[in-house]
């Protein structure tokens, strides 16, 4: 069965700190590859996705990704986190299957 | 609202009672998932219906979980007997047409939009 790891449980950064948060699925296959957002006392929000073409991917608020297919990584990330970035971050895959998402990473960020 | 919505959104019920959670997805989207999510872990799949149909609903953890869509609109999970176990948040999401991915398009049309969720206490 389809897997995601999310390998940091909790991250604590600075404000202007820089972001990578690790994602690796255990499918072979062509994946369709996302981060979602959840800020505290708000739903799960998309942040950016994968389907095809460049494997960088640019999303909302500054956040981008990178589909490595080799390493079966989309790695997650920002240049200068802001403290309205706290959140859970979640990473998901599917390919004609429901999302499967990792056990998600809370981010937060202090002044 | 444009955004898919839930009701209620905090239940709390008794060990043994049966509930209904209500799913109102985005207009026009034709499919609708339904997810739980325990504290700590990511949303875990439940459902997922291709209109009125359920199409795959591997997710269900037992019987006593069931759920129905029978205009192609509106969705209800239903719970019966219910146990400690089944506290959580459960969630909905709908996408415009599930499954049919055109890999070639950079406006997929399978990215799925959550609502809310319903806090389901069970005592």
């Amino acid at each position: 069965a389809q897997s995601v790891s999310q390998h940091n449980h909790h991250v604590i950064l600075s404000e202007a700190a820089s972001l990578e948060l690790g994602c690796n699925y255990s499918y072979g296959g062509t994946v369709n590859l996302f981060w979602y957002v959840q800020y505290p006392g708000q739903h799960l929000q998309l942040l950016l996705k994968y389907f095809s073409g460049d494997p960088l991917v640019k999303g909302i608020k500054g956040f981008e990704a990178e589909f490595i297919k080799s390493k079966f990584s989309f790695n997650l990330r920002k240049p200068s986190v802001q403290w309205s970035d706290t959140a859970e971050y979640f990473c998901a895959v599917t390919r004609n299957t429901p999302l499967v998402f990792g056990k998600g990473t809370r981010l937060s960020v202090i002044a | 609202g444009a955004g898919v919505s839930q009701t209620p959104s905090n239940k709390v019920t008794e060990k043994g009672k049966y509930v209904e959670l209500r799913c109102d997805p985005i207009s026009g989207h034709t499919a609708l998932y339904w997810y739980r999510q325990s504290l700590g872990q990511g949303p875990e799949f439940l459902i997922y219906f291709q209109g009125t149909g359920a199409a795959d609903d591997s997710g269900l953890p037992n019987d006593r979980f069931f759920a129905v869509r029978p205009e192609g609109s509106v969705s209800t999970l239903k719970i019966q007997r219910t146990e400690r176990g089944d506290s959580a948040v459960y969630l909905c999401a709908s996408s415009p047409a599930g499954r049919a991915v055109d890999y070639t398009s950079s406006t997929s049309t399978d990215t799925q939009y959550f609502g809310p969720g319903t806090r389901l206490t069970v005592l």
